[in-house]
């Protein structure tokens, strides 16, 4: 099975901090995501990456930086967080092998408090 | 802009009833549609993946069937449990690798 996995399951930071959240997945996905999810708002693309040091602005990139050094590992940087930024985030990953109808697949989430 | 609907918001039923949870989307230039499963405060479980030029999926109790033309797709749970409690997510693939999500439909199956 694939197996996606963030660093922390629950964070709390003060505003202004410089805060990285990391994801890793063990199955040599291409595609990685990262995601926030607010009620009321849906899940909403932050940023992708389709390849190491590649990386393509979601919907909702401002505030937020990314890093792909290794294939596998996939991070989310909030350059100085705000109270804005607290939220559920979400990283997924997938595949490019085999077309593209390859299902993405999801951490279990980290949810940010900022202070 | 692709825009994805799933309505009802929320939906509570007794146990044992068949269900049929709607999604639709603006612009049928889709790769695939992608059903998930979201358990509070938990990541999202792909359930099912169904490709454009396919008309349905299944996998155990559940079924999921698409109509590109029309911009619809359905999620079909059979015999309802108290475990399919959760929160029920659809997403479109377009041209890019991003998929567009609905806002989801929180289930509730009373024992």
């Amino acid at each position: 099975d694939v197996k996606v996995t963030q660093s922390s399951r629950y964070l709390v930071k003060r505003t202004g901090e410089k805060v990285f959240l990391e994801c890793v997945q063990d199955m040599d996905h291409e595609n990685m995501f990262w995601y926030r999810q607010d009620p009321g708002l849906g899940l909403r693309l932050i940023y992708f990456s389709y390849d190491v040091k590649m990386k393509e602005k979601g919907d909702i990139p401002e505030g937020y930086s990314v890093s792909r050094e290794k294939k596998e590992r996939f991070s989310l940087i909030l350059e100085s967080a705000s109270t804005n930024q607290t939220s559920m985030y979400l990283c997924a990953s997938s595949s490019l092998k085999g077309g593209q109808n390859q299902p993405q697949h999801f951490g279990d989430g980290t949810r940010l408090s900022i202070l | 802009k692709q825009e994805v609907t799933q309505i009802p918001a929320a939906l509570s039923v007794p146990e044992g009833e068949n269900l049929v949870l709607n999604c639709s989307f603006t612009d049928s230039a889709i790769y695939n549609l992608q059903w998930f499963r979201q358990d509070p405060g938990k990541g999202l479980t792909s359930l099912l993946l169904i490709q454009s030029s396919q008309r349905e999926q299944t996998s155990g109790r559940l079924n999921a069937s698409l109509d590109k033309s029309s911009g619809r797709s359905t999620l079909y749970i059979a015999a309802s449990q108290p475990g399919d409690s959760a929160t029920y997510l659809c997403a479109v693939r377009g041209g890019s690798e991003k998929l567009v999500f609905g806002k989801g439909m929180k289930l509730t199956v009373n024992p």
